[in-house]
């Protein structure tokens, strides 16, 4: 199947300060890629949608100011978590789609931010 | 709004026996249903897909059914085995956009 890599699978930072995380498709073009956010036993919650060359869709109650998604090219998506806080602490996780009208959704490994 | 119910959070099994995890779901009209894997401090493993005009797949010792009409799919893991315990997922989506809805997800362990 197709492979999705996030990177890095695990972060610390101080409160205040900005994560990259970055998302990339290895042996696929990803024209959409999405971000998700999971809480410790909790569900995924999508955050929004990553298109290539245009700007990302964010759902409902996500501050786009605050997490902000470029997809510069059809393998890479990144999501910025800006002048983050201890609540931004999550495990945040990219997919993108696979081959066209599969309906498949392929994830990478996850990221652990961690704010102090 | 759209909800998603996995029947229990979490289920034990004794190995060899067949796993029967439940995705129960209202207010939505899903054209894909995905069963995935998760384990801890892992992102999701893709297992199966299923559209809305089909009532059946299987892969290997998974099996998914799909019912639109009771608004229901199972996921069946026959001879389970010990490293088959993890947390399944299933999701849904519209037609075209790839924008998944996730269940809770029901922690399936296997006893040896």
């Amino acid at each position: 199947g197709a492979v999705v890599s996030q990177h890095p699978s695990r972060v610390i930072c101080k409160s205040g300060t900005s994560v990259k995380i970055e998302c990339r498709s290895l042996d696929f073009q990803a024209t959409t890629m999405f971000w998700y956010r999971q809480f410790p036993k909790q569900s995924l919650m999508l955050m929004a949608t990553s298109n290539e060359g245009s700007k990302a869709t964010y759902e409902q109650g996500v501050e786009k100011d605050k997490f902000l998604i470029n997809h510069a090219s059809l393998t890479l998506s990144t999501l910025t978590v800006t002048s983050a806080h201890p609540e931004d602490s999550s495990f945040y996780i990219c997919s993108a789609r696979g081959r066209v009208d599969t309906g498949e959704l392929f994830f990478g490994e996850g990221s652990r931010l961690t704010v102090l | 709004s759209q909800k998603i119910e996995q029947n229990s959070e979490a289920l034990n099994i004794q190995e060899g026996k067949t796993a029967t995890l439940t995705c129960n779901y209202t207010n939505y009209s899903p054209a894909y249903l995905q069963w995935y894997r998760q384990d801890p401090g892992r992102g999701p493993v893709f297992l199966l897909l299923i559209r809305e005009n089909e009532k059946e797949k299987r892969k290997e010792r998974l099996k998914v059914t799909f019912d639109t009409t009771l608004k229901q799919s199972l996921f069946h893991i026959t001879a389970s085995q010990p490293a088959d315990s993890a947390t399944y997922l299933c999701a849904l989506s519209d037609s075209g956009t790839y924008k998944y809805i996730f269940g809770t997800g029901t922690r399936l362990k296997v006893l040896a």
